[in-house]
């Protein structure tokens, strides 16, 4: 049983240039949010989806955008790249009851690193 | 809004020794849910323990318990017999059910060492 993926493990970009990164839920998991880890820091909440549409959004600007396809798979898009996103980008999935039965699984994130 | 504090940005403990890592929440919600993440430095989170604040009882987990204490909104993480594989960064998460989704806020962490 496959847990979450992402891809690339690893990337570099140049200020104001844009990205896109992917994400797999585990198996049998239909809600995808992504986390912005910066360094020493706890990841911060980006946004939500579910059933392809974005359901619930943190406080980050509208240069980061995302998507979710049919068989639940995620991008997380960032335009117009600043320094200031360099991070590790972590996606995680669960079933949408949440709770207690169903705590969030993590990938093992995107580094993210603007020059 | 809530917020999660954990004070204690490093901590270190002797191998076999007991070490308990600090968190607080703020939160006007009488139900939500409380977790424990870690992270090794292969950077993947991992579930330590839950605990539903409705519930009681501290949840246990084979060698890592809870004290959960409500009123105070404390949440804190203890390890006994602490292992060299325990070496990772701890955070404490709090999430709560709203409109049929829900949403996690994390602390700012604890790197615990694990002393040989």
């Amino acid at each position: 049983d496959a847990g979450v993926t992402q891809s690339p493990t690893h990337l570099i970009k140049t200020r104001g240039q844009q990205v896109t990164l992917r994400c797999s839920p585990k198996s049998g998991h239909d809600t995808v949010s992504w986390y912005q880890q910066a360094l020493g820091q706890g990841p911060q909440f980006i946004f939500q989806y579910y059933e392809e549409e974005e359901r619930q959004r943190g406080n980050f600007p509208d240069r980061f955008s995302g998507h979710q396809y049919p068989n639940y798979s995620s991008e997380l898009n960032v335009n117009a790249l600043l320094l200031g996103d360099s991070a590790l980008y972590l996606c995680a999935s669960s079933p949408l009851g949440g709770g207690l039965d169903s705590p969030l699984h993590f990938g093992n994130g995107t580094r993210l690193t603007v020059t | 809004a809530q917020t999660v504090t954990q004070s204690q940005p490093e901590m270190s403990v002797q191998e076999a020794e007991t070490v308990t890592l600090s968190c607080t929440y703020d939160t006007s919600e009488s139900n939500y849910y409380l977790f424990w993440y870690k992270q090794p430095p292969s950077r993947q989170m991992i579930l330590v323990i839950r605990q539903e604040a409705y519930k009681q009882q501290n949840a246990t987990e084979n060698r890592f318990s809870v004290n959960f204490q409500k009123a105070a909104k404390s949440f804190s993480l203890k390890i006994s017999d602490s292992q060299l594989g325990d070496t990772a960064m701890y955070f404490c998460a709090f999430m709560k059910l709203a409109s049929g989704t829900y949403k996690y806020i994390f602390g700012t962490g604890t790197r615990l060492k694990v002393l040989a």
